[in-house]
C-alpha cells in the first residue's frame, strides 16, 4: 500500500530558529512531491515543490529530496509565530504517471512557534 | 487570478438525502482533483478529470459517488444517498500540469455533516 508517513507532532520550536520537517514515502516510483501549510478550518496551500534530489530554497523555506532514501523534508528558517500551522507532505505515487496524478498525503506535522 | 473556488462552504443533510458539491477551478487549468479528509484521518485522493475526461477515479468509495465536469470547465460531485461516514471536507484542487510542472492548488473546501 502507498504511503507517506509523518511524525504528527506537535514540534515546538522557538522563535528564530531553524523548524526541519520529515517526510518518508514508500514508493520508489514517487516522482513530484509537495509541502502544504494548512492553518486550522482552512485549506492546504502550497508553500513548495520538489521533484528532483537535492535541495530547493524559496525565501525562508528549503525543500530537501532523497530519492534513494525515499525521504524529503521542509526546512523553515527563521521560524515566526505565523508559520504555526500543520504542514503536509503530499506524493505523485503514480507509476508510468505523467506527474499530474492524484497525490497521496500523510497525516501532516503540527508546527508550534514559541514566542 | 481567481483561485478555486467551491459551493457550498458548509452542507448539512440527513442520511438518504442527495448533496451536490460543486468547484470552479482557477481559470485556464485542465486537470481537476477531488479530495476528501476524514475527522482524524489524512486527506484522500478521489478522482482526477483531464479536461472532461476522468484519468483517475481509483479514489471514489463506491457508486453513491458521481462526479462530472461537463465542458471541462467547472465540476460536480453526487453523494446519493448520503451515508453517515460520507461526513467529512471534501476539498478540490486544480493543476496546470505542463512543462514539468504539476502543483495542485487548492480550493478551501466543503464541509459536509450527514446526520
Amino acid at each position: 500500500q502507498k504511503e507517506v508517513e509523518q511524525n504528527s507532532g506537535p514540534l515546538s520550536v522557538p522563535e528564530g530558529a531553524i523548524a526541519s520537517l520529515n517526510c518518508t514515502y514508500s514508493d520508489r516510483v514517487s516522482q513530484s512531491f509537495f509541502w502544504y501549510r494548512q492553518y486550522s478550518g482552512k485549506s492546504p496551500e502550497l508553500i513548495m515543490s520538489i521533484y528532483s534530489n537535492g535541495d530547493k530554497e524559496d525565501g525562508r523555506f528549503t525543500a530537501q529530496l532523497n530519492k534513494a532514501s525515499q525521504y524529503v523534508s521542509l526546512l523553515i528558517r527563521d521560524s515566526q509565530p505565523s508559520d504555526s500551522a500543520t504542514y503536509l507532505c503530499a506524493v505523485n505515487m503514480e507509476e508510468g504517471g505523467g506527474g499530474a496524478d492524484g497525490l497521496t498525503f500523510g497525516k501532516g506535522t503540527h508546527l508550534i512557534i514559541q514566542p | 487570478e481567481a483561485g478555486v473556488t467551491q459551493f457550498p462552504s458548509h452542507s448539512v443533510i440527513e442520511k438518504g438525502q442527495t448533496v451536490t458539491l460543486r468547484c470552479d477551478p482557477i481559470s485556464g487549468h485542465d486537470n481537476l482533483y477531488w479530495y476528501r479528509r476524514v475527522m482524524g484521518k489524512e486527506i484522500k485522493f478521489l478522482l482526477h478529470f483531464v479536461k472532461e475526461s476522468k484519468q483517475d477515479e481509483s479514489g471514489m468509495p463506491n457508486n453513491r459517488f458521481l462526479a462530472e465536469r461537463t465542458g471541462g470547465t467547472y465540476s460536480t460531485l453526487k453523494v446519493q444517498p448520503a451515508e453517515l461516514e460520507d461526513s467529512g471536507v471534501y476539498f478540490c484542487a486544480s493543476s496546470h500540469a505542463t512543462g514539468g510542472f504539476y502543483e495542485q492548488y487548492f480550493g478551501p473546501g466543503t464541509r459536509l455533516t450527514v446526520t
